[in-house]
């Protein structure tokens, strides 16, 4: 079980150009959780699917940023010209239900 | 408002020692969740509650859901228990975090 993963690590980007990230849950978990982390405003959820149907978005900004999961296996989360404000670093979580949480390594996101 | 207040924000402890973090929730919460994340950003799960009380270790960990609160005793505590603990916790939607505490183990 190689747990939740993030692609990519680290991803550099300058101002007004596209970030896309990318979470491939656990095997046969059916929820998946983005969340945002910085220093300023902690952890922060994003959105959640529960059987690759969207859940709950609130706490997505309501525009630039959008979340797809076109099949069990992964999950994108898109930002649209990207400003520095975004930098943060990007937690995916997957679960079998809709509580207990497994978290991948993050994709660290920085807007030039 | 915030529906996951965690405290204390900061709090350093010598080695062998012991106490307890606590989250307090503003509304009914059905279970909790407490990682450490450690100095590389790493989410790890410490324990999931329904109810109850888990220990495993020098941890442990109570749920009461009908006083709204969560703690987590750190108990002879080690230089790599330092780190930020996060509790989150769910009704019927998806975990929200509280803002975690930072820990400090010192020799």
């Amino acid at each position: 079980n190689a747990g939740v993963i993030q692609t990519p690590r680290h991803k550099v980007t300058g101002k007004g150009q596209e970030a896309t990230l990318w979470c491939e849950p656990i095997s046969g978990h059916s929820a998946v959780f983005w969340y945002r982390q910085t220093i300023v405003q902690g952890l922060e959820f994003l959105t959640y699917f529960r059987n690759q149907a969207p859940i709950d978005d609130s706490g997505m900004p309501k525009e630039r940023f959008s979340a797809q999961m076109p099949n069990q296996s992964h999950s994108t989360l898109k930002i649209q010209s990207t400003q520095p404000q975004d930098s943060a670093v990007y937690l995916c979580a997957s679960s079998v239900d809709w509580a207990e949480q497994y978290f991948g390594p993050g994709t660290r996101l920085t807007v030039l | 408002g915030d529906q996951v207040e965690q405290s204390p924000s900061a709090l350093s402890l010598h080695e062998g020692t012991g106490s307890a973090l606590r989250c307090n929730f503003t509304t009914t919460m059905r279970a909790v969740q407490w990682f450490q994340q450690n100095s590389r950003g790493s989410l790890i799960n410490l324990f999931y509650l329904a109810s109850g009380t888990k220990e495993n270790g020098r941890l442990k960990s109570t749920f009461n859901s009908k006083e709204s609160y969560s703690t987590l005793h750190i108990r002879d505590a080690q230089l790599e228990d330092s780190g930020t603990y996060f509790c989150a916790a769910a009704n019927n939607n998806a975990p929200r975090f509280g803002a975690g505490t930072k820990l400090s183990v010192k020799p």
